[in-house]
């Protein structure tokens, strides 16, 4: 079964600082995707990280991608108020042969950013 | 263009009942899938669709739950007898190729939050 954990489920941080969000996962799997949730909202999507190595970035957001460690981060450079938000990873195994053909999600980190 | 539409946006119903939860993907779409949002958790998977058909309903916890897509276009989920337990979030989301594409990213609506009471 395949598990994702993300770490820390929490995190409260300063505007101005940088910080990482850890993905790990425990099955063989090299898609993996990175989204956004805020509150009462729906998911929106981040970055789609496709192959080993890959690196993403979008704005104070970048993404990456180590499938030998089953490791993803989102890393946030000089955080802003407008990144407060619940940050989901999630994992696809239908292209590793194995598990359901949905997405399997952590369970998120709620980042505060205070000003 | 459109992105994913949910009706209703809340639900409320009493223990017992049935209800009926709408999606319509974007268009062009031919994946599809449900899952469910429990209060701070993530999404989790009930179902798929790849055209009319149910690819994969592995997700599904059990036989009061039912969807169907008779047009390969929108879907609606089924719930029969709803319990308590039932209360969340169900999501929607659609992809423009089955999961066996490279990239299958998936866009989400914006939700039915169901409330048993």
């Amino acid at each position: 079964e395949l598990k994702v954990e993300q770490n820390p489920l929490f995190l409260s941080m300063q505007e101005g600082k940088n910080y990482t969000i850890y993905c790990n996962y425990s099955t063989t799997s090299d898609r993996l995707y990175w989204y956004r949730q805020d509150p009462g909202k729906s998911l929106e999507s981040l970055f789609v990280l496709l192959s080993n190595g890959a690196v993403k970035q979008e704005g104070r957001l970048m993404a990456s991608l180590d499938t030998k460690a089953r490791l993803s981060t989102l890393h946030i450079t000089a955080a802003v108020h407008d990144l407060s938000a619940t940050y989901f990873c999630a994992v696809d195994l239908f292209y590793s042969g194995g598990g359901a053909d949905g997405l399997t999600f952590g369970k998120g980190t709620h980042l505060i950013i205070q000003p | 263009g459109a992105g994913v539409s949910q009706t209703p946006s809340n639900k409320v119903t009493e223990k017992g009942k049935y209800v009926e939860l709408r999606c319509d993907p974007i268009s062009g779409h031919t994946a599809l899938y449900w899952y469910r949002q429990s209060l701070g958790q993530g999404p989790e998977f009930l179902i798929y669709f790849q055209g009319t058909g149910a690819a994969d309903d592995s997700g599904l916890p059990n036989d009061r739950f039912f969807a169907v897509r008779p047009e390969g276009s929108v879907s609606t989920l089924k719930i029969q007898r709803t319990e308590r337990g039932d209360s969340a979030v169900y999501l929607c989301a659609s992809s423009d190729g089955p999961p066996g594409e490279r990239n299958n990213e998936q866009f989400f609506g914006p939700g039915t939050r169901l409330t048993v009471l």
